[in-house]
C-alpha cells in the first residue's frame, strides 16, 4: 500500500498522560501536514513540514504539542499532559504539488 | 465570519438524483479549490481539485468555481447509495505551503 499510513488508529489515554502518533507519508512527497478534526467539523490545520523543516504552525498548536519529521521521512506528533479537549481525530496528509492525500487518522479519546 | 462556509445538511436524496453541494468563501486570495469525500471514521479522500474559475468534470462528478461570487459547487450525477458520505470543500492560497482551509462538510445520504 503506497498511501499515507498512520499509527495507531485509535488511542485511549487518561488525562495528563503523554501520547505520540506516527505518520508515514507517500514516499516521494516532500510536504507533510497535520490536521485535527472534531465531530461535525472539517479538519483544521496544525502544522506543516517541507522535508525535515517545520515551516508553519497554527495557533491551535499549543506548547503541549510538538511535531517532528527527522530526515524528512515519517513524522511524529506528540501531545503532552493530555486534556479532554484534545479528544479528536488527528489526520496526516502529504503532497508533492497541489493535491494532498490523507491517511485514515488516529482517533484520540482522553478520559 | 468563517473563511469557508458550508451547509452541514444533512442532505437526503433518492438514488439516481442529481446532487448539488456548495461552499462560499470570503478570501479572494484562494487559488485552488478541492472536494474531499469522507466516510464515517475514515480519512478524507480527494475527489477533485480545480484552479481558479471554471468547470472540471470527472465521471459523475463536476466541480465548478465562480471566483467573482466566491462560490464553489460539486455536482454528482446519477447518485448511488455508495455516494453516502460527508463531502468537504477545501481551498488554499497556492504557493509553496499549501495548507488547506476546510468547510464543515455536508453529510449526504442517498436512499436506494
Amino acid at each position: 500500500d503506497t498511501g499515507v499510513s498512520q499509527d495507531p488508529r485509535h488511542k485511549i489515554t487518561k488525562r495528563g498522560q503523554n501520547v505520540t502518533f506516527r505518520c508515514d507519508p507517500i514516499s516521494e512527497h516532500n510536504r507533510l501536514y497535520w490536521y485535527r478534526q472534531t465531530l461535525g467539523q472539517g479538519p483544521e490545520f496544525l502544522t506543516y513540514f517541507q522535508n525535515e523543516a517545520q515551516l508553519e504552525k497554527s495557533r491551535l498548536l499549543s506548547d503541549r504539542f510538538s511535531a517532528e519529521r527527522p530526515k524528512g521521512s515519517f513524522s511524529t506528533l506528540e501531545i503532552q499532559r493530555t486534556e479532554q479537549g484534545d479528544s479528536a481525530m488527528y489526520l496526516c496528509a502529504s503532497s508533492s504539488r497541489i493535491e494532498a492525500f490523507f491517511g485514515q487518522g488516529t482517533r484520540l479519546t482522553v478520559v | 465570519q468563517k473563511e469557508v462556509e458550508q451547509d452541514p445538511g444533512p442532505l437526503s436524496v433518492p438514488e439516481g438524483a442529481i446532487v448539488s453541494l456548495n461552499c462560499t468563501y470570503s478570501n479572494s486570495a484562494f487559488q485552488y479549490f478541492m472536494w474531499y469525500r469522507q466516510y464515517s471514521r475514515k480519512g478524507p479522500e480527494l475527489l477533485m481539485y480545480t484552479y481558479s474559475s471554471g468547470n472540471k468534470e470527472d465521471g459523475r462528478f463536476t466541480a465548478q468555481v465562480d471566483k467573482s461570487s466566491k462560490y464553489i459547487s460539486l455536482f454528482i450525477r446519477d447518485s448511488q447509495p455508495s455516494d453516502s458520505a460527508t463531502y468537504l470543500c477545501a481551498m488554499n492560497y497556492g504557493g509553496s505551503q499549501g495548507n488547506l482551509i476546510f468547510g464543515k462538510g455536508t453529510k449526504l445520504s442517498v436512499k436506494p
